[in-house]
């Protein structure tokens, strides 16, 4: 069962514009959501997380909106350069029972961005 | 401080080999997890290694399985390898294993024929 959904599967934006990935999760036990973004050929780098307690965080560029009584949040790229153009994954976790967090992700969004 | 790393970058087996894949965590980081990622598609977690023990193990069977060493380092095996194994294996590594922030290596592509 996903637990994570994500859309679009793909984005093409131009230069200079506002790109948006969407989330929606199922398990309200989560309570830490971060976006990783993955360039060809390597491993997912952590961009920017947020708790359930804000509703909007912002990094430079990078802005996550956060809607708990919806369970969606979001991830808003301002001012898109063609170096954003990577695959972005949306995950979630929570501590179970033995204290062990573990991510679980969305299936990707791969993001191309025109100059 | 060096970051996460992995070897090999890619591998190509056949059908019912067995395989061994590593990671050196992050320096100061006691904790690694897996993940397996299919193409086009999200890290799945496998398991993760804490104190040298398996500590939680996602839906994977049981010819998954790892070791982790007193230095932090973990192994990923996968016996009796199946065309649906071909994926990029990703490990990352924490302190503790309730820590949000995960840090992942660059992961090694595993092509089954």
């Amino acid at each position: 069962q996903q637990q994570v959904k994500q859309s679009p599967q793909s984005l093409i934006v131009q230069k200079g514009g506002i790109s948006i990935i969407n989330c929606a999760y199922e398990n309200t036990a989560f309570d830490y959501f971060p976006w990783y973004q993955q360039f060809p050929g390597k491993g997912p780098a952590l961009l920017i997380a947020i708790r359930p307690d804000v509703s909007e965080k912002k990094e430079g560029r990078f802005t996550i909106s956060f809607n708990k009584s919806a369970k969606q949040f979001s991830l808003h790229i301002m001012d898109s350069q063609p170096g954003d153009s990577a695959t972005y994954f949306c995950a979630a976790s929570s501590l179970d029972g033995t204290g062990r967090r573990a991510l679980t992700f969305g299936s990707g969004t791969r993001l191309q961005v025109q100059p | 401080e060096t970051g996460v790393t992995q070897s090999p970058t890619h591998l190509i087996k056949t059908r019912g080999q067995q395989v061994t894949l590593r990671c050196s965590s992050q320096s100061g980081h006691n904790t690694v997890s897996w993940y397996q990622q299919a193409l086009g598609q999200g890290p799945q977690f496998i398991f993760q290694y804490y104190r040298e023990e398996e500590n939680g193990r996602g839906n994977f069977p049981p010819r998954f399985s790892g070791l982790q060493f007193p230095n932090y380092s973990s192994e990923l095996n996968v016996n009796a390898l199946e065309l649906d194994d071909s994926a990029l294996y990703l490990c990352a590594s924490s302190w503790g294993t309730g820590t949000e922030t995960q840090y992942f290596g660059p992961g090694t592509r595993l092509l089954v024929l």
